[in-house]
């Protein structure tokens, strides 16, 4: 049962411009809802996240936006720069008492110069 | 932010052998680690989450016998695949908490790679 999903398998973007990545949940107990870059065969590096009590988080070119009501999240990336090529997973978490994070199936993103 | 370790990166080996991986907590005492698999191209599935001196807790679908874990101290996890067989080449990513508490943030390990032959 897929509690995370993120539907866009993949995202090309040119640089420069804004990448705007999409993800719902179905698990409305969720308190933390993140963002995770990964390169193939490495960790997931964490991004930005935002707790359930805020609908917006900005961090430098990052911004991250919350509608619970609508149990959708997503992440703008703006500029987009060739660095940013990466796949980018939605996550979520019940918080501090229940820190196990679902995790979506991903998006690869592509930014072309 | 902390640094989590594992070891080996890659790991061969023979069907019906045993693998070990290990994950560190380098910097800080982690009570709870989670165990990850990815297939390629697919997401991160929790396997199990392990705490400090007790028994780890496997999610729906995952062999114990066959996926051990042991979490003796506050700075090491290991997770044993036995009796490997071809279908169980993955790879293998911990994390390990307490989360930060200011971003809910879990701190992961750079993943290892199995190949069964």
């Amino acid at each position: 049962d897929q509690q995370v999903k993120q539907n866009s398998p993949s995202l090309s973007v040119q640089e420069g411009r804004i990448s705007i990545l999409n993800c719902d949940y179905t698990n409305s107990m969720f308190d933390y809802f993140l963002w995770y870059k990964k390169y193939p065969a490495e960790g997931p590096t964490f991004l930005i996240s935002i707790s359930s009590i805020k609908d917006k988080n900005e961090d430098g070119r990052f911004t991250v936006f919350l509608n619970k009501s609508a149990k959708h999240l997503s992440l703008h990336i703006v500029p987009s720069q060739p660095g940013d090529s990466a796949v980018y997973f939605c996550a979520a978490s019940g918080g501090i008492n229940d820190y196990k994070l679902s995790f979506g199936a991903g998006t690869t993103v592509t930014v072309r110069a | 932010g902390a640094v989590v370790s594992q070891h080996p990166s890659r790991v061969i080996c023979k069907s019906g052998t045993s693998v070990k991986i290990e994950c560190r907590s380098l910097d800080f005492q982690a009570t709870t680690m989670f165990w990850y698999r990815q297939f390629p191209k697919q997401s991160l599935m929790l396997m199990a989450t392990s705490n400090e001196g007790s028994k780890a807790t496997y999610e729906q679908g995952v062999e114990k016998d066959k996926f051990l874990i042991n979490h003796a101290s506050l700075t090491l996890s290991t997770l044993t695949v036995t009796s490997a067989h071809p279908e169980d080449s993955s790879f293998y990513i911990c994390s390990a908490g307490p989360v930060n508490p200011n971003t809910g943030e879990l701190f992961f390990g750079e993943g290892s790679r199995l190949t069964v032959l």
